[in-house]
């Protein structure tokens, strides 16, 4: 079935530096990737939902600027946090489908931790 | 984007068939349902979704109202794998999933 890696898996680094987390789909094409945050004991946010060959779309509340997303090719998005302090130390977790009316294929996440 | 209720936890025997309802009472006509469920420290993995009729597959089985404004996911046989935060999300036409609170499954062996 189809797959979406998401690396790396776990990030421990210190407070103002930038972290990128990279999404692919293995075996298939994905226009549409989407970005998710989850804080402990709390359900999946959208944060954004990444366009290949164009701008990001934000969801309301979400820092363009701190979050950057780059979808260069039909198989890679990437998130980057941006100065990274202690309060976005989160699961970061991407996404992406076959087609609108298909399911939603999941990485397995980046633990980010932000010292 | 539509709400979907679920209740936050319930607990089923290993073995034992588990329901897990959802309300969806602002469907829209072309709304999917999907459910989804998260294991601790994983990204959601995909369970089912339908539209209208019930649906069947290795996993679960999903029983749809016939006014669309409930649905229940069926799993025939708990097991201890699957122990998760299940989620029931409405999907219009596009692609935008939005996750509800879930319901946390705990199977007691």
């Amino acid at each position: 079935g189809a797959v979406v890696s998401q690396h790396p898996s776990r990030v421990i680094c210190k407070s103002g530096t930038s972290v990128k987390i990279e999404c692919r789909s293995l075996d298939f094409q994905a226009t549409t990737m989407f970005w998710y945050r989850q804080f402990p004991k709390q359900s999946l946010m959208l944060m954004a939902t990444s366009n290949e060959g164009s701008k990001a779309t934000y969801e309301q509340g979400v820092e363009k600027d701190k979050f950057l997303i780059n979808h260069a090719s039909l198989t890679l998005s990437t998130l980057t946090v941006t100065s990274a302090h202690p309060e976005d130390s989160s699961f970061y977790i991407c996404s992406a489908n076959q087609g609108s009316n298909q399911p939603q294929h999941f990485g397995d996440g980046t633990r980010l931790s932000i010292l | 984007d539509a709400k979907t209720t679920q209740p936050n936890s319930m607990e089923s025997n290993e073995e034992e068939p588990v329901h897990l309802p959802c309300n969806h009472s602002t469907i829209s006509g072309t709304d999917y349902i999907h459910w989804y469920r998260q294991l601790p420290s994983q990204g959601p993995e995909y369970v089912i979704h339908g539209l209208t009729s019930n649906v069947n597959n290795r996993m679960a089985s999903l029983a749809i109202a016939e006014d669309r404004k409930s649905s229940t996911l069926i799993l025939h046989r708990a097991t201890l794998r699957d122990a998760a935060v299940y989620y029931c999300i409405l999907k219009p036409t596009g692609n935008q999933f939005y996750f509800g609170t879930g319901t946390s499954l705990t199977v007691i062996p």
